[in-house]
Protein backbone atom coordinates (compact mmCIF):
# COMPACT_ATOMS: atom_id res chain seq x y z
CA UNK A 1 0.00 0.00 0.00
CA UNK A 2 0.86 3.40 -0.17
CA UNK A 3 2.47 5.10 2.32
CA UNK A 4 1.43 9.12 3.06
CA UNK A 5 3.90 11.27 5.40
CA UNK A 6 2.72 14.55 6.09
CA UNK A 7 4.84 17.71 7.51
CA UNK A 8 5.38 19.21 10.01
CA UNK A 9 2.99 17.37 12.11
CA UNK A 10 2.01 20.79 13.79
CA UNK A 11 2.33 24.21 12.22
CA UNK A 12 1.84 27.17 14.53
CA UNK A 13 0.79 30.28 13.09
CA UNK A 14 -1.56 33.76 13.56
CA UNK A 15 -4.20 34.92 11.74
CA UNK A 16 -3.22 36.31 8.37
CA UNK A 17 0.16 34.29 7.94
CA UNK A 18 0.55 31.57 4.91
CA UNK A 19 0.44 28.15 5.54
CA UNK A 20 2.40 25.23 3.24
CA UNK A 21 1.72 21.83 3.79
CA UNK A 22 2.88 18.93 2.38
CA UNK A 23 1.79 15.24 1.93
CA UNK A 24 4.59 13.09 0.35
CA UNK A 25 3.61 9.34 -0.79
CA UNK A 26 5.69 6.36 -0.75
CA UNK A 27 5.17 5.50 -4.33
CA UNK A 28 3.70 7.45 -7.14
CA UNK A 29 -0.01 8.75 -6.43
CA UNK A 30 -0.37 10.29 -9.45
CA UNK A 31 -2.70 13.08 -9.20
CA UNK A 32 -5.37 11.06 -7.13
CA UNK A 33 -4.74 13.09 -4.06
CA UNK A 34 -7.02 14.96 -2.22
CA UNK A 35 -6.62 17.19 0.88
CA UNK A 36 -9.45 17.39 3.69
CA UNK A 37 -9.68 19.69 6.95
CA UNK A 38 -11.11 18.25 10.25
CA UNK A 39 -12.24 20.43 13.30
CA UNK A 40 -12.34 18.95 16.95
CA UNK A 41 -16.04 16.68 16.95
CA UNK A 42 -16.45 17.21 13.27
CA UNK A 43 -16.56 14.95 10.33
CA UNK A 44 -13.57 15.47 7.60
CA UNK A 45 -14.34 18.38 5.19
CA UNK A 46 -13.35 17.82 1.37
CA UNK A 47 -11.26 20.52 0.24
CA UNK A 48 -9.37 19.55 -2.83
CA UNK A 49 -9.50 16.82 -5.13
CA UNK A 50 -6.89 15.30 -8.11
CA UNK A 51 -4.41 17.36 -6.11
CA UNK A 52 -5.42 21.05 -7.53
CA UNK A 53 -9.00 21.65 -7.84
CA UNK A 54 -10.96 22.97 -5.13
CA UNK A 55 -14.23 21.35 -3.69
CA UNK A 56 -17.62 22.95 -4.08
CA UNK A 57 -17.70 25.77 -1.65
CA UNK A 58 -14.25 25.99 -0.61
CA UNK A 59 -12.70 29.74 -0.38
CA UNK A 60 -10.16 30.44 -3.54
CA UNK A 61 -7.66 30.85 -0.41
CA UNK A 62 -6.44 26.98 -0.27
CA UNK A 63 -5.26 25.26 -3.17
CA UNK A 64 -3.36 22.36 -3.85
CA UNK A 65 -0.45 21.12 -5.93
CA UNK A 66 1.67 18.74 -7.07
CA UNK A 67 2.16 15.29 -8.43
CA UNK A 68 3.69 12.04 -8.27
CA UNK A 69 5.06 11.83 -4.63
CA UNK A 70 4.94 15.39 -3.69
CA UNK A 71 2.11 17.54 -2.53
CA UNK A 72 1.31 20.52 -1.22
CA UNK A 73 -1.83 22.43 0.15
CA UNK A 74 -1.48 26.32 0.82
CA UNK A 75 -3.58 28.27 2.60
CA UNK A 76 -2.40 31.48 1.26
CA UNK A 77 -4.23 33.91 4.59
CA UNK A 78 -4.85 32.14 7.42
CA UNK A 79 -8.42 32.95 8.61
CA UNK A 80 -9.65 32.18 12.36
CA UNK A 81 -11.80 28.93 10.91
CA UNK A 82 -8.88 27.71 9.84
CA UNK A 83 -6.71 26.18 12.48
CA UNK A 84 -7.79 22.42 12.28
CA UNK A 85 -6.41 19.10 11.38
CA UNK A 86 -5.47 18.57 8.01
CA UNK A 87 -5.34 15.28 5.87
CA UNK A 88 -4.04 14.01 2.72
CA UNK A 89 -5.67 11.10 1.20
CA UNK A 90 -4.26 9.18 -2.09
CA UNK A 91 -6.70 7.02 -4.11
CA UNK A 92 -4.09 6.27 -6.85
CA UNK A 93 -3.21 2.49 -5.57
CA UNK A 94 -5.66 0.14 -3.37
CA UNK A 95 -6.14 0.33 -0.46
CA UNK A 96 -6.77 4.01 -0.73
CA UNK A 97 -4.82 5.82 2.23
CA UNK A 98 -4.98 8.74 4.51
CA UNK A 99 -1.48 10.77 5.88
CA UNK A 100 -1.40 11.02 9.67
CA UNK A 101 -2.47 14.79 9.03
CA UNK A 102 -0.73 18.10 10.22
CA UNK A 103 -2.28 20.31 12.44
CA UNK A 104 -2.28 23.98 12.08
CA UNK A 105 -2.71 25.79 15.18
CA UNK A 106 -2.36 29.44 16.03
CA UNK B 1 -28.69 18.49 -0.33
CA UNK B 2 -27.56 14.35 0.56
CA UNK B 3 -27.31 13.80 4.33
CA UNK B 4 -25.53 10.73 5.64
CA UNK B 5 -26.47 9.40 9.10
CA UNK B 6 -24.51 6.76 11.35
CA UNK B 7 -26.42 4.92 13.69
CA UNK B 8 -26.03 1.81 16.18
CA UNK B 9 -24.72 0.24 19.35
CA UNK B 10 -22.03 2.94 20.96
CA UNK B 11 -20.76 -0.08 23.28
CA UNK B 12 -19.61 -3.41 21.81
CA UNK B 13 -18.41 -6.27 24.03
CA UNK B 14 -14.72 -7.96 23.06
CA UNK B 15 -14.73 -10.45 20.49
CA UNK B 16 -18.62 -9.84 19.67
CA UNK B 17 -19.32 -8.30 16.16
CA UNK B 18 -19.91 -4.76 15.41
CA UNK B 19 -22.84 -3.20 13.38
CA UNK B 20 -23.77 0.25 12.36
CA UNK B 21 -26.18 1.35 9.51
CA UNK B 22 -25.63 4.94 7.30
CA UNK B 23 -28.95 6.19 6.33
CA UNK B 24 -28.45 8.10 2.96
CA UNK B 25 -31.35 11.04 2.49
CA UNK B 26 -32.05 13.71 -0.18
CA UNK B 27 -30.26 11.59 -2.73
CA UNK B 28 -30.62 8.38 -4.41
CA UNK B 29 -28.01 5.61 -2.90
CA UNK B 30 -28.85 3.45 -6.15
CA UNK B 31 -26.80 6.78 -8.08
CA UNK B 32 -24.13 5.43 -10.02
CA UNK B 33 -22.18 8.14 -10.18
CA UNK B 34 -20.99 7.29 -6.64
CA UNK B 35 -19.58 4.49 -3.95
CA UNK B 36 -20.80 4.30 -0.75
CA UNK B 37 -17.91 3.68 2.50
CA UNK B 38 -17.29 3.40 5.95
CA UNK B 39 -13.78 5.17 7.31
CA UNK B 40 -13.05 4.99 11.05
CA UNK B 41 -10.74 6.90 13.19
CA UNK B 42 -9.37 6.10 16.94
CA UNK B 43 -9.22 8.43 19.39
CA UNK B 44 -6.87 10.76 18.79
CA UNK B 45 -5.76 9.33 15.66
CA UNK B 46 -5.72 9.48 12.04
CA UNK B 47 -8.70 8.13 9.57
CA UNK B 48 -8.79 4.72 8.11
CA UNK B 49 -10.83 3.78 5.14
CA UNK B 50 -12.75 0.18 5.68
CA UNK B 51 -14.18 -0.36 3.01
CA UNK B 52 -16.97 0.54 0.29
CA UNK B 53 -20.04 -0.82 -1.48
CA UNK B 54 -21.83 0.22 -4.80
CA UNK B 55 -25.40 -0.29 -5.32
CA UNK B 56 -25.01 -3.19 -6.95
CA UNK B 57 -23.57 -4.70 -4.30
CA UNK B 58 -20.09 -5.06 -5.62
CA UNK B 59 -17.61 -4.19 -2.27
CA UNK B 60 -14.00 -3.50 -1.85
CA UNK B 61 -12.66 -3.87 1.65
CA UNK B 62 -9.31 -2.55 3.15
CA UNK B 63 -7.30 -5.74 3.59
CA UNK B 64 -6.08 -4.74 6.87
CA UNK B 65 -8.91 -5.71 8.70
CA UNK B 66 -7.97 -9.40 7.99
CA UNK B 67 -11.67 -10.32 6.47
CA UNK B 68 -13.19 -9.51 9.57
CA UNK B 69 -15.52 -6.50 7.92
CA UNK B 70 -18.53 -6.68 6.03
CA UNK B 71 -21.11 -4.02 4.28
CA UNK B 72 -23.66 -4.45 2.63
CA UNK B 73 -26.65 -2.53 1.49
CA UNK B 74 -30.41 -2.08 1.39
CA UNK B 75 -31.37 0.32 -1.52
CA UNK B 76 -35.39 0.14 -0.31
CA UNK B 77 -34.39 1.54 2.67
CA UNK B 78 -31.36 3.75 1.27
CA UNK B 79 -29.20 2.14 3.73
CA UNK B 80 -25.86 0.58 3.72
CA UNK B 81 -23.88 -1.38 6.77
CA UNK B 82 -20.89 -2.28 8.54
CA UNK B 83 -20.65 -5.40 10.33
CA UNK B 84 -16.85 -6.42 12.21
CA UNK B 85 -16.48 -9.22 14.02
CA UNK B 86 -14.39 -10.23 16.74
CA UNK B 87 -13.58 -6.80 18.08
CA UNK B 88 -11.39 -5.54 20.29
CA UNK B 89 -10.11 -2.42 21.91
CA UNK B 90 -8.11 -1.52 18.94
CA UNK B 91 -11.40 -1.26 17.45
CA UNK B 92 -12.82 1.31 19.71
CA UNK B 93 -13.52 4.54 17.15
CA UNK B 94 -15.53 7.12 15.71
CA UNK B 95 -17.22 5.15 12.46
CA UNK B 96 -17.89 7.67 9.58
CA UNK B 97 -20.10 6.78 6.61
CA UNK B 98 -19.26 8.36 3.25
CA UNK B 99 -19.93 9.22 0.13
CA UNK B 100 -17.31 8.62 -2.33
CA UNK B 101 -17.56 10.72 -5.66
CA UNK B 102 -16.03 7.67 -8.41
CA UNK B 103 -15.21 11.28 -10.53
CA UNK B 104 -13.25 13.20 -7.71
CA UNK B 105 -11.65 9.78 -6.29
CA UNK B 106 -12.49 11.46 -2.93
CA UNK B 107 -14.85 11.38 -0.40
CA UNK B 108 -17.51 14.17 -1.02
CA UNK B 109 -20.27 14.02 1.85
CA UNK B 110 -19.58 12.45 5.23
CA UNK B 111 -21.74 11.88 7.86
CA UNK B 112 -21.29 13.07 11.69
CA UNK B 113 -19.50 9.93 13.11
CA UNK B 114 -20.72 7.45 15.59
CA UNK B 115 -18.46 6.50 18.54
CA UNK B 116 -18.25 2.70 19.10
CA UNK B 117 -16.23 1.57 22.21
CA UNK B 118 -15.45 -2.27 22.48
CA UNK B 119 -14.82 -3.05 26.55
CA UNK B 120 -16.22 -5.45 28.77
Amino acid sequence: EIVLTQSPATLSLSPGERATLSCRASRSASTYLAWYQQKPGQAPRLLIYHASKRATGVPARFSGSGSGTDFTLTISSLEPEDFAVYYCQQRNNWPETFGPGTKVEI
Amino acid sequence: QVQLQESGPGLVKPSQTLSLTCTVSGGSITNGDYYWSWIRQPPGKGLEWIGYIYWSGNTYYNPTLQGRSAISIDTSKSQFYLTLSSVTAADTAVYFCARDRDLLHAFDIWGQGTMVTVSS
